[in-house]
């Protein structure tokens, strides 16, 4: 167990729809991460976070964002969703910042249908 | 443009024997490595890390091998067991023109250790 959540495990949705993935970094860690998994794909950075404010930014799409809150939980809304958009999406978290060991949550197996 | 690569998307050893995942990557800047394992339906775990200062780090079966000059690592698992088959990803660490740290991933070796 890493000690980083995430839920729901599981998000079966139809194209057109926004959803919302959240995610509790381990305690003490400021940074949070997202990375999409899709079919045959490596992880694909997607956005960090640190200590409530975006940090780093890599492949994410406009029709996702995302924010940290104050008590420095996370969440990732995807909207107008495609087919496209079927992936597992980790959430990771660090100490303070990129470059440091990150530990993963379980992951949300997202299927757009 | 791939800055890190895996140029094995698989590799498959028997038990007991020698695996050895490679990676290589681009940009002189990255002064970080790490290596991480995952499982299928679960998040990556950290495995083995090494700095540029190093050449090699070793950790029970598991050792990275460093080559700056050939911008080439590698990961050593010895002996092979069959709970070692998982996807082995790769990752460097630097600054970049900007001064800001990044973390850039490789897409992964499926290693498949036979009984």
């Amino acid at each position: 167990d890493s000690g980083v959540t995430q839920t729901p495990k599981h998000l079966i949705t139809a194209t057109g729809q926004r959803v919302t993935l959240r995610c509790s970094p381990r305690s003490g860690d400021l940074s949070v991460y997202w990375y999409q998994q899709s079919l045959d794909q490596g992880l694909q950075f997607l956005i960090q976070y640190y200590n409530g404010e975006e940090r780093a930014k890599g492949n994410i799409l406009e029709r996702f964002s995302a924010q940290q809150f104050p008590d420095l939980h996370s969440e990732l809304n995807l909207s107008s969703l495609e087919l496209g958009d079927s992936a597992l999406y980790f959430c990771a978290s660090s100490s303070t910042g990129i470059g440091e060991t990150q530990y993963f949550g379980p992951g949300t197996r997202l299927l757009v249908l | 443009d791939q800055q890190v690569k895996q140029n094995s998307p698989s590799l498959s050893v028997q038990e007991g024997r020698i695996s050895i995942l490679n990676c290589d990557y681009t940009n002189s800047m990255f002064d970080y490595f790490l290596w991480y394992k995952k499982y299928p339906a679960e998040g990556p775990t950290f495995l083995i890390s090494i700095s540029s200062i190093k050449d090699k780090n070793e950790d029970g079966r598991f050792t990275v091998f460093l080559n700056k000059s050939a911008k080439h690592l590698s990961l050593h698992i010895v002996p092979s067991q069959p709970g070692d088959s998982a996807v082995y990803f790769c990752a460097a660490s630097g600054y970049n023109a900007g001064n800001n740290r990044k973390l850039i991933w490789g897409l992964g070796t499926s290693l498949a250790v036979n009984p």
